[in-house]
């Protein structure tokens, strides 16, 4: 099963909403990311959280972690168009060298 | 920075037939290598990871196997491709002492 788990698992706001979905995990991590991926297109890197961290912010983006839940929310704030794409959760775990990835929230900000 | 190349971008493939994608890197050397399988809608499945010039690892028993012959060359294979080797197949690096992971186009493979 995956180690990640996104949620919702398809999200509609209009522009100019703020979009959160979640994150939740199963084991201990080292780090969460999260990534974005445009329709058809490969991953790109958002952001990466540690361990020891609680929130982090880069541009209009926030996450936040709670590993007593091990859980994990994205926020985006503001949201445009071009936001719309599949946001991916991944952990990586105590073993390094791979990432888990959740099974993604799809993201439709209507103009 | 790096740099990550994937093709064809597209490909149909009968059953039975073989298969070879090839990923090449750019900007960085000794990068850990990645191949995933994304079916449509869905999260990524790690096939295979590679930490240096032929060292393969593989994550699910499968019908495919993986190659490094280069320190950033990166190839799957099949001998026999199935119906549910369809997906689309990305390939990703990660550089050294680095944490994140850079993606490429991916290929998507239709196998009929």
């Amino acid at each position: 099963s995956q180690q990640g788990e996104e949620d919702p698992q398809a999200l509609s706001i209009q522009e100019g909403e703020n979009a959160t979905m979640n994150c939740s995990y199963k084991t201990s991590i080292n780090n969460l990311q999260w990534y974005r991926q445009n329709s058809g297109r490969g991953l790109v890197h958002l952001i990466l959280i540690r361990s020891n961290e609680r929130e982090k912010h880069s541009g209009r983006l926030r996450v936040t972690l709670d590993t007593s839940k091990k859980s994990s929310s994205l926020l985006i704030t503001a949201s445009r168009a071009a936001d719309t794409a599949s946001y991916f959760c991944a952990t990586d775990a105590a073993a390094g060298n791979k990432l888990t990835f959740g099974g993604g929230t799809r993201v439709l900000v209507k103009p | 920075s790096q740099t990550i190349h994937q093709w064809p971008a597209t490909l149909v493939q009968p059953v039975g037939s073989p298969l070879s994608l090839e990923c090449t890197v750019e900007g960085t050397s000794n990068p850990n290598l990645y191949w995933y399988r994304q079916a449509a809608g869905r999260g990524l499945q790690l096939l295979f990871y590679s930490v240096g010039i032929g060292q393969i690892s593989s994550e699910v028993p499968q019908n495919l196997s993986a190659s490094r012959p280069q320190d950033r060359q990166f190839i799957l294979s099949s001998k026999k491709l199935l119906l549910s080797d369809s997906g689309f197949y990305l390939c990703a690096c990660q550089r050294e002492l680095q944490e994140t992971q850079y993606f490429g186009p991916g290929t998507r493979l239709l196998v009929l």
